[in-house]
């Protein structure tokens, strides 16, 4: 079984579009996190949700926005696509923001902006 | 602000131990980790460190001394499937327990 599960596994898209990318974990965490990896594969994180409450959001454009329908759930959405949000996304959670648990990742999305 | 360091690359060879350094400047420090990642897929966990010393786990060690601000992973019997990135992380209550990584170093085993 999956731990962390991110969907579309790849994203071509244009510029100017608006698109999501999903993910779902089903190891009973309570904390979820967004990660982008550039091509220089500096891992940088986005967002952080914990039980449904946005907990730190980092200096991302406001394009992105996480929706959170529960726990198990955090969707990532990016309107209108720039170029340089070209990256590989990746989904992460753990138990508790609070305490020093590690991270699950899931497999990652690639998104190529055209 | 988080600052991590670490080499960018190594090369080692097959069977022989291999030590990758990574030095930080955090507030709030709360534990340090390292993971693992092959090229094209996910960073996969291998260890932390919350107090100072040596955690051992199989054929991977990681250090801290957190008065040097200073970490080490340590691997031994160095196999070729070892050849990855390896990302060191830092997780500071200063700013809601965030992970804050480094870029990084990859390395490469050689027979």
């Amino acid at each position: 079984d999956t731990a962390v599960s991110q969907t579309p596994k790849y994203l071509v898209t244009q510029m100017g579009n608006d698109k999501s990318i999903k993910c779902e974990q089903n190891l009973g965490h309570d904390t979820m996190y967004w990660y982008k990896q550039d091509s220089k594969k500096f891992l940088k994180i986005m967002f952080s949700y914990n039980n449904k409450e946005l907990i730190i959001n980092e200096t991302v454009p406001n394009r992105f926005s996480p929706k959170s329908p529960d726990k198990a759930h955090l969707n990532l959405h990016i309107n209108s696509l720039e170029l340089g949000d070209s990256a590989v996304y990746f989904c992460a959670s753990s138990h508790r923001m609070t305490d020093a648990y590690e991270q699950y990742f899931g497999p990652g999305t690639r998104l190529t902006v055209t | 602000g988080q600052n991590i360091d670490q080499p960018t690359e190594m090369t080692a060879t097959e069977g022989a131990i291999v030590q990758i350094n990574c030095t930080y400047q955090t507030s709030g420090f709360n534990g340090l980790f390292w993971y693992q990642q092959h090229a094209g897929e996910a960073p996969t966990f291998l260890s932390y460190n919350v107090l100072d010393g040596l955690e051992e786990k199989g054929r991977f060690s990681s250090f801290l001394s957190r008065s040097k601000g200073y970490s080490y992973l340590l691997l031994k019997e160095l196999q070729m499937k070892d050849s990855a990135s390896y990302l060191c992380a830092v997780r500071a209550t200063n700013t809601g327990n965030q992970f804050y990584f480094g870029t990084g170093t990859s390395l490469t085993v050689i027979p």
